[in-house]
């Protein structure tokens, strides 16, 4: 198993542009989530989602989208980057609730100038 | 008050110490994660509690419910035990994780 995959590693944006941060998981995993870690903080929860089709807001949404068409893809949307999304995100997987662990993918660094 | 709560922030030991890193929470919670995340970034799961006591190799994690604290230990520390181990609790009132700020530990030879 590759476990869960995220592309690309890096990434450099300008200011007003957009991208999609790709996520896979192929331990048919129901519940992924996305996370931005900034320097010194905890991770921070964007979105996440407890099956295909169905996805909610978690802590720090605005600024991105979700879609979660397939159990295996979770891709993250940035419209109109911001310096104030200059962050580390992770994706992460998990079987069920409760007492079930987060696999996490490698991250993407994004800086927005 | 953030929630999750670690301490130390940072941490250096010299190899073959015993280390604790501690976890304070504020709310009621189902479960605890340790987590370690090594100097490239990846984030590797290291237990899951909920009650009690689990040992994996050299590392150990208790958790006392009542008190709202948990603490991860490593026994006989290598520089390979070099990362940042950061603690997450799953809140009652919530089904997503809350996330500690991470507990930076260096091992020297």
């Amino acid at each position: 198993n590759a476990g869960v995959t995220q592309t690309p590693k890096f990434r450099i944006l300008k200011i007003g542009q957009s991208m999609t941060l790709q996520c896979a998981q192929d331990m048919n995993h129901n519940y992924m989530y996305w996370y931005r870690q900034d320097p010194g903080m905890g991770l921070k929860l964007i979105y996440y989602s407890v099956g295909a089709g169905i996805t909610d807001k978690g802590e720090v949404p605005n600024g991105y989208n979700v879609s979660r068409s397939t159990t295996e893809d979770f891709p993250l949307r940035l419209e109109l980057a911001a310096p104030s999304q200059t962050s580390v995100y992770f994706c992460a997987s998990s079987y069920g609730l409760k007492a079930y662990e987060q696999y996490f993918g490698p991250g993407t660094r994004l800086t927005v100038t | 008050k953030n929630e999750v709560e670690q301490s130390p922030q940072n941490l250096t030991a010299q190899e073959g110490e015993f280390i604790t890193i501690n976890c304070s929470y504020s709310v009621g919670i189902s479960a605890l994660h340790w987590l370690q995340q090594h100097p490239g970034g990846g984030i590797v799961s290291l237990f899951m509690l909920s009650s009690g006591k689990k040992k994996h190799g050299r590392l150990i994690a208790t958790i006392n419910i009542q008190e709202k604290h948990s603490s991860l230990h490593i026994t006989a520390s290598h520089p390979r035990d070099s990362a940042v181990y950061i603690c997450a609790v799953r809140p009652d009132y919530g089904q997503n994780f809350v996330f500690g700020p991470g507990t930076r530990l260096s091992v020297l030879p």
